[in-house]
């Protein structure tokens, strides 16, 4: 089982780049790792995933050392509207399946 | 739009009363799941199914059933609501249930049981 370990919270200003890091020691040879981005009310949305190395696309970035055992999602820039919750999954294998784990991911404030 | 529609969007039951959340997809994906999610926690998965045909229990399935009626449609129900099982449920969907493809997922039923 390929847990994640994330910050509870983090506060962030506007303008500025926010970094989140996850730590997924355990994470297996074919893991991907992707995040997901949690609105109040509303289910969360795919926002990057990644194998190794760096991934970048409209959104964000996200960084993956060779020994895949960290990630970090980069937001660049941020403002109110990126005030969410913030989540951080590979996959999870167990009987040949594949189930995602959500934990209880990063609450981000973005701050005026 | 192309999506996950649930319903209902709020739904309030009291203990001991069944009923039955509705979820389809109109992106051709193979795969659906079922997850709740509780004041200020994360997502736990109850069922999915990988593909048309297959359910499969997740994290936490007990007193909830599911059916996979088409390659559209995956259904939740619950046979005899309790108050533990007052949550958010969210329905979500992947081209295949496989670490490569992300999720697309609904916008949630908001369930009271009391």
């Amino acid at each position: 089982l390929a847990k994640t370990t994330q910050p509870i919270s983090m506060d962030s200003y506007e303008g500025q780049e926010v970094n989140i890091t996850c730590s997924h020691n355990n994470i297996a040879t074919n893991d991907y790792i992707t995040w997901y981005q949690q609105f109040p009310s509303q289910g969360p949305r795919f926002i990057i995933q990644g194998y190794k190395t760096k991934v970048t696309n409209e959104v964000a970035s996200l960084f993956i050392p060779a020994d895949r055992k960290s990630s970090t999602l980069s937001l660049p820039r941020v403002s109110l509207s990126d005030t969410a919750v913030y989540y951080c999954l590979v996959g999870d294998q167990p009987s040949g399946t594949y189930k995602y784990i959500f934990g209880t991911g990063t609450r981000l404030k973005v701050l005026a | 739009n192309a999506g996950v529609t649930q319903t209902p969007k709020f739904q309030v039951l009291k203990t001991g009363q069944s009923m039955t959340l509705q979820c389809a997809q109109d992106m051709n994906h193979n795969s659906m799941y079922w997850y709740r999610q509780d004041p200020g926690m994360g997502l736990r998965l109850i069922y999915y199914s990988a593909s048309e045909g297959t359910t499969d229990k997740g994290e936490v399935p007990n007193g909830y059933n599911v059916s996979r009626l088409n390659k559209r449609e995956f259904s939740l129900r619950l046979e005899s609501a309790a108050p533990s099982q007052t949550s958010v449920y969210f329905c979500a969907s992947s081209e295949a249930i496989s670490r490569v493809y992300g999720y697309t997922f609904g916008s949630g039923t908001r369930l009271t049981v009391v």
